[in-house]
């Protein structure tokens, strides 16, 4: 069975300090890596996707992200957060024929200003 | 482009009521997601539905829970009796095809 596990539970950092989250999942065949991120109040909306290609992808906000096959990982940088990156961080996976997404538990980014 | 709807956003029920939450997907996608979010977890799957048909409900407890989506648009995800353990968010999501999710804001139940 698919799983995805994130390394920290919370993250606390100062502004313009760099970010980097762990993702790494379980399946051994194609995937879909995603992340998505809650901000406060708000709903789960989509941060940046990788389907095929380019490993390196760049998602909205400054956000990128690293598919490292070898490693079964996706983790997520930042070079420089901001207070308004406080937010909670999902990253998720769907792979073979299936459109179903797995969920990691999340990691609380707080940004102290 | 209005995203998804759902409602009620917050519920509060004693133990053994029935319950109901609504969900109206993006215009045009015919995948609809329902996924149970407990506190401090990611959410998990509970059904999907791919126009009017539920194409993978493995993880809906059907004792208790059901759904439908009738004409392969609104859908209606129905507890009955509802548990303590129940108490979660409750989040609908939809697609074209299998593509991008998206997400509405979930409906937060408590269930006393």
């Amino acid at each position: 069975a698919q799983s995805v596990s994130q390394h920290n539970h919370h993250v606390i950092l100062s502004e313009a300090a760099s970010l980097e989250l762990g993702c790494n999942y379980s399946y051994g065949g194609t995937v879909n890596l995603f992340w998505y991120v809650q901000y406060p109040g708000q709903h789960l909306q989509l941060l940046l996707k990788y389907f095929s290609g380019d490993p390196l992808v760049k998602g909205i906000k400054g956000f990128e992200a690293e598919f490292i096959k070898s490693k079964f990982s996706f983790n997520l940088r930042k070079p420089s957060v901001q207070w308004s990156d406080t937010a909670e961080y999902f990253c998720a996976v769907n792979g073979g024929s299936q459109g179903n997404l797995i969920f990691g538990k999340g990691t609380k980014l707080s940004v102290k200003p | 482009e209005a995203g998804v709807v759902q409602s009620p956003r917050y519920k509060i029920i004693e133990k053994k009521q029935p319950v109901a939450f609504w969900c109206n997907p993006i215009s045009g996608h015919n995948t609809l997601y329902w996924y149970l979010q407990n506190l401090g977890q990611g959410p998990e799957l509970l059904i999907r539905y791919e126009n009017e048909e539920a194409v993978d409900d493995s993880q809906l407890p059907k004792d208790r829970f059901s759904a439908e989506r009738l004409k392969g648009v609104d859908s209606t995800l129905k507890i009955q009796p509802a548990e303590l353990g129940d108490s979660a968010v409750y989040l609908c999501a939809s697609s074209f095809d299998q593509n991008e999710q998206f997400f509405g804001p979930g409906t937060r139940l408590t269930v006393l």
